[in-house]
This record gives C-alpha cells, sequence and structure tokens, in this order.
C-alpha cells in the first residue's frame, strides 16, 4: 500500500514552459486536492476534486489546471510556467469531505521556474 | 479571507525540555481542527483531529487542547526528543468553505540532542 505518491520529486523549468505533475493514490479515496507551499505561507489550496471527470478551483487556481479522468490519478498542469510559481506541490486526497476525515500526503514535488 | 495563525513561527529547545504552540484560528462556524506533522523530505501526516470545545487528544508524548469559543487549540511535546524535530501544522475547517482545510503556516520545532 504505498497510499499518495507523486512523480516527478524535482523539476526545474524556464520561464513559458509546460509541464504536468502527476498524483495517484491506491486507497480508492474520492476526493484528491492539489497544495502549493511558500515560506512562511500556510499550505493552499489549488484545485480540487470530489469525484472522477469531475473538478473544482480552489483558492489559488490562476495559472493551473487539473484532470481527474480515474480515480486514482490527479494531474496538476502548468500551461506557461511563471517564476511566481517556483513552489513545493503537495496532493493529499481523503475518503469523504467530512469535517473530520484525515487528508493523506504525497511526499510533495518541489517545482522551481526561472 | 480565513486567517490561520500559528506561533512562534520556530522553536528551538533541548532534548528532554517540555514545550508548546499556539493555532489560533476564527471562532465562528467552527467544525473542526486538523494538527499535522511535516518532517522534512516527507509527507505531512495527521496527528488530531478535535471537533468539540475542550477536547483534548493524546498520542504518546504529544497532545492538544481545543477551544472553540476563543478560537485556539495548543500543542504540547513533553519531554522533547531529536525525532520530534519537524514543521508542526494546524488546519482548520469551517462549515461555509466546504469543508476544505485551511493551513497555518506552521511551526517548526528543533530539538537538540
Amino acid at each position: 500500500n504505498a497510499g499518495v505518491t507523486q512523480t516527478p520529486k524535482f523539476r526545474v523549468l524556464k520561464t513559458g514552459q509546460s509541464m504536468t505533475l502527476l498524483c495517484a493514490q491506491d486507497m480508492n479515496h474520492e476526493y484528491m486536492y492539489w497544495y502549493r507551499q511558500d515560506p512562511g505561507m500556510g499550505l493552499r489550496l489549488i484545485h480540487y476534486s470530489v469525484g472522477e471527470g469531475t473538478t473544482a478551483k480552489g483558492e489559488v487556481p490562476d495559472g493551473y489546471n487539473v484532470s481527474r479522468l480515474k480515480k486514482q490519478n490527479f494531474l496538476l498542469g502548468l500551461e506557461s510556467a511563471a517564476p511566481s510559481q517556483t513552489s513545493v506541490y503537495f496532493c493529499a486526497s481523503s475518503y469523504s469531505v467530512r469535517s473530520t476525515d484525515t487528508q493523506y500526503f504525497g511526499p510533495g514535488t518541489r517545482l522551481t521556474v526561472l | 479571507i480565513l486567517n490561520v495563525e500559528q506561533s512562534p513561527q520556530s522553536l528551538h529547545v533541548q532534548e528532554g525540555d517540555s514545550t508548546n504552540f499556539t493555532c489560533s484560528f476564527p471562532s465562528s462556524n467552527f467544525y473542526a481542527l486538523h494538527w499535522y506533522r511535516w518532517e522534512t523530505a516527507k509527507s505531512p501526516e495527521a496527528l488530531f483531529v478535535m471537533t468539540l470545545n475542550g477536547d483534548e487528544k493524546k498520542k504518546g508524548r504529544i497532545s492538544a487542547t481545543l477551544n472553540t469559543k476563543e478560537g485556539y487549540s495548543y500543542l504540547y511535546i513533553k519531554g522533547s526528543q531529536p525525532e520530534d524535530s519537524a514543521t508542526y501544522l494546524c488546519a482548520f475547517v469551517m462549515f461555509s468553505y466546504g469543508n476544505k482545510l485551511v493551513f497555518g503556516a506552521g511551526t517548526i520545532l528543533r530539538v537538540k540532542s
């Protein structure tokens, strides 16, 4: 049982390049989330999904797109990377969106945009 | 905009010291408070989920209390060990925000042996 995995672990992009971050979970969770973590700030929600084929915007969605074609995978895309998107990206999943449900996190992807 | 404050920002203690830190959150429309522990290069891991005013949770040497009326939670570590070194995150759940987590910036704890 791997839990939540993320690929890649590290990436360096040039401004304007595109990339996709992959999140996979093997816990059969319905709900998946993408966060970014910046120094001195809390984790901020970018986009989330309440089930296969559905996505919704979080707190900081601009510059990102997501897709949830399969229940176990949640992809985060950057179409034209900007230095402001330099961050650590975390994926998480949960069984439901009850207020007491734990979110299970992946190990993070450290992205640098030059 | 929801604001979750954690203090102090960082803390350096000696092995064996007991320590505590604070998470402050809006007291209206409270649903739940989560505490996570995040070690460098690892995934954040859940410590506690707290929902009731006056709630106390304990896991080994770590415990947490909750005051929903005044909007704060304390995390205590008794007899800190080097392996307790991590960032401790709290996250607030407010009903009107669709049960999503709003995280504080965390408290970085470093325990010296």
